[in-house]
């Protein structure tokens, strides 16, 4: 069983349009996050969240809206996207500062903006 | 802000070679830190570290955490071409809720 998927993986979208990526983790964790890796690799955290809560948001244009339904769940949604949002997104989820900080990954949504 | 500098940026070398990554930070809060592989897809988890001084090992790879200095290296041993990928150093913190940061990454080649 996957821990933590996204749907969808690749994304190939023209500049001006709305998009969301969805993620799910089934491992009961509390913590959710929003990662955007670029063409150097660096990775960036965008959003961190705890029990839906939203505890961390970076620099990040507002265009960029997480939504938490549930602790499970915590999908992207992208309004007005431009060339420079062309990256690779990775949702992860962690449990928090209970049980330790190991991070689990999904396997990250390729967006491509026109 | 919190900031994780991972040196060299990228490295190529001879299979059977042994290298050596390093990862330095300057995190407030500071709690643990995380070596991560990552191939074509998502990063999976190598090594978690919290105390200085204790060498966590899995096969040919090693790493150790100096807390003091506040730094952490990664060593593998006897290279192989499917070492191949950028290893990633993330940190920790507990200052209220978890945050990890995330270095730049060292791009390993190893080549036959």
């Amino acid at each position: 069983d996957t821990a933590v998927s996204q749907t969808p993986k690749y994304l190939v979208t023209q500049m001006g349009n709305d998009k969301s990526i969805k993620c799910e983790q089934n491992l009961g964790h509390d913590t959710m996050y929003w990662y955007k890796q670029d063409s150097k690799k660096f990775l960036k955290i965008m959003f961190s969240y705890n029990n839906k809560e939203l505890i961390i948001n970076e620099t990040v244009p507002n265009r960029f809206s997480p939504k938490s339904p549930d602790k499970a769940h915590l999908n992207l949604h992208i309004n007005s996207l431009e060339l420079g949002d062309s990256a690779v997104y990775f949702c992860a989820s962690s449990q928090g500062r209970l049980w330790g900080q190991r991070v689990f990954f999904g396997p990250g949504t390729r967006l491509t903006v026109l | 802000e919190d900031k994780v500098v991972q040196s060299p940026l990228s490295l190529v070398v001879h299979e059977g070679d042994t290298v050596t990554l390093n990862c330095s930070y300057e995190v407030t809060n500071f709690r643990s830190l995380l070596w991560y592989k990552q191939e074509k897809k998502a990063p999976t988890f190598l090594f978690m570290l919290t105390s200085s001084g204790i060498e966590k090992k899995s096969g040919r790879l090693s790493s150790i955490l100096d807390k003091k200095e506040l730094f952490s290296i990664l060593n593998i041993t006897a290279t192989q071409t499917g070492d191949s990928a950028i290893y990633l150093c993330a940190t920790v913190n507990s200052g209220g809720y978890q945050k990890v940061t995330f270095g730049t990454g060292t791009k390993l080649q190893v080549i036959p």
